[in-house]
């Protein structure tokens, strides 16, 4: 069964760059779609953008200026990198596997909490 | 971006009897060329990650109780718990991804 889990520091200062691991483990990286979910009590619950094994990234719109996200097949991890943070980007993330695009979410990681603070 | 919206925010249902959440997209979410609208429901109990209930709008995922159904097609959606348990407390959303991803407010289930 496959099991994902979110690391990374759970303070950033403001104007940072916040950066997350996802670990896949119980299955292969390959051949689906990983991609980066928040949740805050402000927005709800607010898509970041996705990858796929070959690299390809999309992102939100909203968020694309500041995101880049990365995957190393050979340590069945994906990451996330967001530039210039904010209070605004408080949030649990959570890395998520959907068996390709324009699928549903099938696999959750547990969430990590992020907070934006000097 | 499609915008998701449920509703109510929150209701409260006696055990054993029906709940039902309405989900509207602001644009269609049924691809005609497979027939298949493109439309999840999660529940969300506090400090869990989202489970997915269903999929493709009325397909249940494995393991989910029947007492939870998914109904309709294009922009109006619905889920439906026929008969309340304890158990079913927590938030549902409904999320499309017809066009990357987006997810109603969410619909806090409680009991009466």
């Amino acid at each position: 069964q496959v099991q994902l889990q979110e690391s990374g520091p759970g303070l950033v200062k403001p104007s940072e760059t916040l950066s997350l691991t996802c670990t896949v483990s119980g299955g292969s990286i390959s051949s689906y779609c990983w991609s980066w979910i928040r949740q805050s009590a402000g927005k709800g619950l607010e898509w970041i953008g996705r990858i796929y094994s070959s690299g390809s990234t999309n992102y939100n719109p909203s968020l694309k200026s500041r995101v880049t996200m990365s995957i190393d097949t050979s340590k069945n991890q994906f990451s996330l990198n967001l530039s210039s943070v904010t209070a605004a980007d408080s949030a649990v993330y959570f890395c998520v596997r959907s068996k390709g695009a324009n699928l549903h979410i099938d696999v959750w990681g547990q969430g990590t909490t992020v907070t934006v603070s000097s | 971006d499609i915008v998701m919206t449920q509703s109510p925010d929150s209701l409260a249902v006696s055990l054993g009897e029906r709940a039902t959440i309405n989900c509207k997209s602001s644009q269609s979410v049924l691809y005609r060329s497979n027939n298949k609208n493109y439309l999840a429901w999660y529940q969300q109990k506090p400090g869990q990650p989202p489970k997915l209930l269903i999929y493709w709008a009325s397909t249940r995922e494995s393991g989910v109780p029947d007492r939870f159904s998914g109904s309709g097609s294009g922009t109006d959606f619905t889920l439906t718990i026929s008969s309340l348990q304890a158990e079913d407390v927590a938030v549902y959303y409904c999320q499309q991804y017809y066009a990357t991803l987006t997810f109603g407010g969410g619909t806090k289930v409680e009991i009466k």
